[in-house]
């Protein structure tokens, strides 16, 4: 199986700063023939289910605001918030589909 | 819009079965591979199962391979997770969701529980 190790566990951001979370695959995930990178990012808010914000390692959902971005290839990614508000205060999951699914172990972010 | 809603979850003894269902609307539900996903208490995601968009083809995590069991109706616009010889690993909330490689849309979840 494919593991996925977040970084760091916990982050603490005062508001309007970045956010930057690192998400490393132990095989990589991008698929050579399509050149796209099988990899996900979800926010899950306290109570709530998790919300895809980015697919294919870049491509934002419909909807989700563009201080959310995704980046990388291969084998390392990332996540930044590049304006961090007060309802972004939740845990990211990053996830593969390379190989049957699997996620990280979740990063929680909070406001310093 | 896009809906999905879980039941069947509960308080089960170990060694117990259950089975959950999870009903789509406002989609395309036979055009869609659809999955299983669980949230232990105060844990991160763990993949189950998914099942292809004819339920010819699923799949599941190792740890629950032959316990564990996808289907899915689509005159019903429903998936299943028959779920025997459970554990006390196995408790948690379990989510349903629309699957394109990546989780799209998901349930709001049923909590199981599994204890003696």
């Amino acid at each position: 199986d494919i593991v996925m190790t977040q970084s760091p566990d916990s982050l603490a951001v005062s508001l309007g700063e970045r956010a930057t979370i690192k998400c490393k695959s132990s095989q990589s995930v991008l698929y050579s023939s399509s050149n796209k990178n099988y990899l996900a990012w979800y926010q899950q808010k306290p109570g709530q289910p998790p919300k895809l914000l980015i697919s294919w390692a870049s491509t934002r959902q419909f909807g989700v605001p563009d201080r959310f971005s995704g980046s990388g290839s291969g084998t390392d990614f990332t996540l930044t918030i590049s304006s961090l508000q007060a309802e972004d205060v939740a845990v990211y999951y990053c996830q593969q589909y390379y190989s049957t699914r699997t996620f990280g172990q979740g990063t929680k972010v909070e406001i310093k | 819009q896009v809906q999905l809603v879980e039941s069947g979850g509960g308080v089960v003894k170990p060694g117990g079965s259950l089975r959950l269902s999870c009903t789509g609307s406002g989609f395309d539900f036979s055009g869609y591979y659809m999955s299983w996903i669980r949230q232990a208490p105060g844990k991160g995601l763990e993949w189950v199962s998914y099942i292809s968009s004819s339920g010819l083809t699923s799949f599941s995590a190792d740890s629950v391979k032959g316990r564990f069991i996808i289907s899915r109706d689509n005159t019903n616009n429903s998936v299943y997770l028959q779920m025997n010889s459970l554990r006390g690993e196995d408790t948690a909330v379990y989510y349903c969701a629309t699957t394109e490689g990546h989780f799209k849309d998901w349930g709001q979840g049923t909590l199981v529980t599994v204890s003696s």
